[in-house]
């Protein structure tokens, strides 16, 4: 089945870009979602990327697919003390179970 | 407004105890889900229900029962709990079941099981 791998944390200075990875398995995988979750709180959704596209920039986000190396990332510029939680990558191959399959997190540390 | 909301926010229960978890969404979604996430771990789907239809159940124990009584509620009744099933509990829904419709969660019940 598909599997999602995420390096599990990061540390920047604030104002500085962050730049979050994001490798998956199944070349099928079809939508590729980005969630943020403060401490304490439910899951947000960032910004998503269709597998026929290979970036989409959102204000500060930016999303960057390599379809060949099955390879995600997210970056977020002009890093914030606020942007620090835990950041999850999840696939979807579609169809329709809604399933998705999650990365493992990584905590971005912002640092003033 | 893509808000989904869950009571109780915290609830602490016995292992013999009756508890119900509730979600609610008035986004006109017709998919809702319910997650398992422990500390510091990704979400784990346990059920989805499409069309207030349980459509997928992934091999969740018996003592958790979940109901959707209509389109915009999702219920998880909790029976006979372990202390193992303490984690946060997340509701999301989305416009459809598809893969292709993004989920929007709820900000969670955290439970413990003493």
């Amino acid at each position: 089945g598909e599997d999602v791998e995420q390096s599990l944390f990061l540390s920047v200075r604030e104002g500085d870009s962050s730049v979050i990875n994001c490798t998956y398995t199944d070349s099928s995988s079809t939508y590729l979602y980005w969630y943020k979750q403060e401490p304490g709180a439910g899951l947000q959704l960032l910004t998503y990327i269709f597998s026929n596209m290979d970036m989409k920039q959102d204000q500060r986000l930016t999303v960057l697919l390599n379809k060949k190396d099955k390879h995600l990332s997210l970056r977020i510029a002009d890093t914030q003390t606020g942007d620090s939680a835990i950041y999850f990558c999840a696939t979807s191959m579609g169809g329709n179970t809604g399933k998705l399959i999650f990365g493992q997190g990584t905590t971005l540390q912002v640092k003033p | 407004d893509t808000e989904v909301t869950q009571t109780p926010k915290h609830l602490v229960m016995g292992m013999t105890n009756k508890k119900s978890l509730k979600c609610e969404q008035h986004m006109g979604h017709r998919a809702m889900y319910w997650y398992k996430q422990k500390a510091k771990k990704p979400p784990e789907l346990m059920f989805v229900y499409s069309y207030e239809k349980l459509s997928i159940n992934e091999s969740v124990p018996s003592r958790f029962s979940p109901e959707c009584p209509n389109s915009s509620l999702l219920n998880l009744h909790l029976h006979a709990l372990q202390p193992e099933d303490s984690a946060l509990y997340l509701c999301a829904s989305s416009q459809d079941s598809g893969g292709h419709y993004e989920q929007y969660f709820g900000p969670g019940t955290r439970l413990t099981v003493t």
